[in-house]
């Protein structure tokens, strides 16, 4: 149980287009869902917590117009970075809490995102 | 503020040999410790935490981690290292007096098992 799906694993796209990553939770309801942007041989960075119903909360110097999160249902939140650059490239990996464990995420597979 | 600190960046150990992954923490509250282990273009896996209670804490794949209070220390163990246990291991903690979710994560050990 507690599994959470990432969609797409891969995505190359072009400088000044957006792209979308979902997060999926397959066996259990989240409330609460985490986007981390993971830099190469770095450690993970809180990019955002994303409520469901409600407007995510963003970490400090994390621009919420850049990084678009909507967590429109309990089983997905979905990550727009809008008018991607080559600086945004990056590995994004989100988590969910599952409910009644609030000292336990469940981590995503990742996306492996490259801006050309 | 809570803050993880994992002093290595690389442990290399042969296979069936002991390893230990140090990690050192900062947290204003209890603190509630998490390792979590990334093999290559994944995410991470959950090997274990600690909350409360012992001391010592077991989790998958025969890893152990021991809550060093006085030492703020939370280091992850094996007696028996395996080649398959080569991956990024990430020590993460939580300040228990928060009420909100936020992982703290450290930069990441990477461990490199030789046959």
């Amino acid at each position: 149980g507690a599994v959470v799906s990432q969609h797409p694993s891969r995505v190359i796209c072009k400088s000044g287009t957006s792209v979308k990553i979902e997060c999926r939770s397959l066996d259990f309801q989240a409330t609460t869902m985490f986007w981390y942007r993971q830099f190469p041989k770095k450690s993970l960075m809180l990019m955002a917590t994303s409520n469901e119903g409600s407007k995510a909360t963003y970490e400090q110097g994390v621009e919420k117009d850049k990084f678009l999160i909507n967590h429109a249902s309990l089983t997905l939140s979905t990550l727009t970075v809008t008018s991607a650059h080559p600086e945004d490239s990056s590995f994004y990996i989100c988590s969910a809490r599952l409910p009644g464990t609030p000292n336990e995420q469940f981590f995503g597979p990742g996306t492996r995102l490259t801006v050309l | 503020a809570q803050s993880v600190a994992q002093p290595e960046d690389q442990v290399n150990v042969a296979e069936g040999n002991p390893l230990t992954v140090k990690c050192t923490y900062s947290v204003s509250g209890n603190p509630y410790l998490f390792w979590y282990v990334q093999y290559p273009n994944r995410g991470l896996q959950f090997l274990l935490k600690y909350i409360t209670g012992d001391n010592l804490v077991k989790g998958s794949y025969g890893f152990e981690a021991e809550f060093n209070k006085s030492q703020t220390s939370f280091h992850l163990k094996k007696p028996s290292a395996l080649v398959s246990d080569s991956a990024l291991y990430f020590c993460a903690v939580r300040d228990g007096k928060s009420s909100g979710d936020k992982l703290t994560f450290g930069t990441g050990t990477r461990l490199a098992v030789r046959p």
